[in-house]
């Protein structure tokens, strides 16, 4: 099937620690995102590459990196800088173009600190 | 600045009922408008896609529509189910700058058998 899969589905942070949430995607798009949803807020950009070896902040990187080593993949980093980290985070996937670029999510990854 | 208003933030009918939800743009440059549903805890399921030169689309029960020069769409659904409950959003791609999506911040719907 193809899709996009986000994992762990739920993962833990201590205060200090970085941790990685992974996004693949077999839809074979040049374009992925990432976004993080609070409740009561809409959803805010993160990071987004076009291209292999090429990515650019979103709305509110502070605290995260990325990397986009393959096409396929496209792994999100949360780092101790992030002080507010808790959220549901989505990974997103789409063609590039003008008109009938559908974008595709995954089923998600919730953060917690403890 | 492109914002996008979701009207109303929550909805509850009884089972059968036909409803429409609205979603509405102040910049009317934009490539395409996506509906999306949201289960409690999931991602996002991707329900239409609308692209600029069109004026509406059809999937099963869901039709949306969109009128670029009064900055509007909306997304009929008929004969609603229980199963239909859920969070609806809506996000336009503004033109020229493709990568991002604007995003409204939905309406929560609650169809009761």
């Amino acid at each position: 099937d193809g899709g996009i899969t986000q994992s762990p589905k739920y993962l833990f942070r201590k205060e200090g620690q970085n941790v990685t949430l992974s996004c693949e995607q077999n839809l074979n798009h040049d374009a992925m995102y990432w976004y993080r949803q609070d409740p009561g807020q809409g959803l805010r950009l993160i990071y987004y590459s076009q291209i292999v070896n090429d990515f650019q902040k979103g709305d509110i990187a502070e605290g995260y990196s990325v990397s986009r080593e393959k096409k396929e993949s496209f792994p999100l980093t949360v780092t101790s800088a992030q002080k507010n980290p808790t959220a549901f985070y989505l990974c997103a996937s789409s063609i590039i173009g003008q008109g009938n670029t559908e974008a595709f999510f995954g089923q998600g990854t919730r953060l917690t600190v403890v | 600045k492109q914002e996008v208003t979701q009207i109303p933030a929550a909805l509850s009918v009884p089972e059968g009922e036909n409803l429409v939800l609205n979603c509405s743009f102040t910049d009317s440059a934009i490539y395409n408008l996506q509906w999306f549903r949201q289960d409690p805890g999931k991602g996002l399921t991707s329900l239409l896609l609308i692209q600029s030169s069109q004026r509406e689309q059809t999937s099963g029960r869901l039709n949306a529509s969109l009128d670029k020069s009064s900055g509007r769409s909306t997304l009929y659904i008929a004969a609603s189910q229980p199963g239909d409950s859920a969070t609806y959003l809506c996000a336009v791609r503004p033109a020229g700058n493709n990568r991002k999506l604007i995003w409204g911040l939905g309406t929560s719907l609650a169809v009761n058998p």
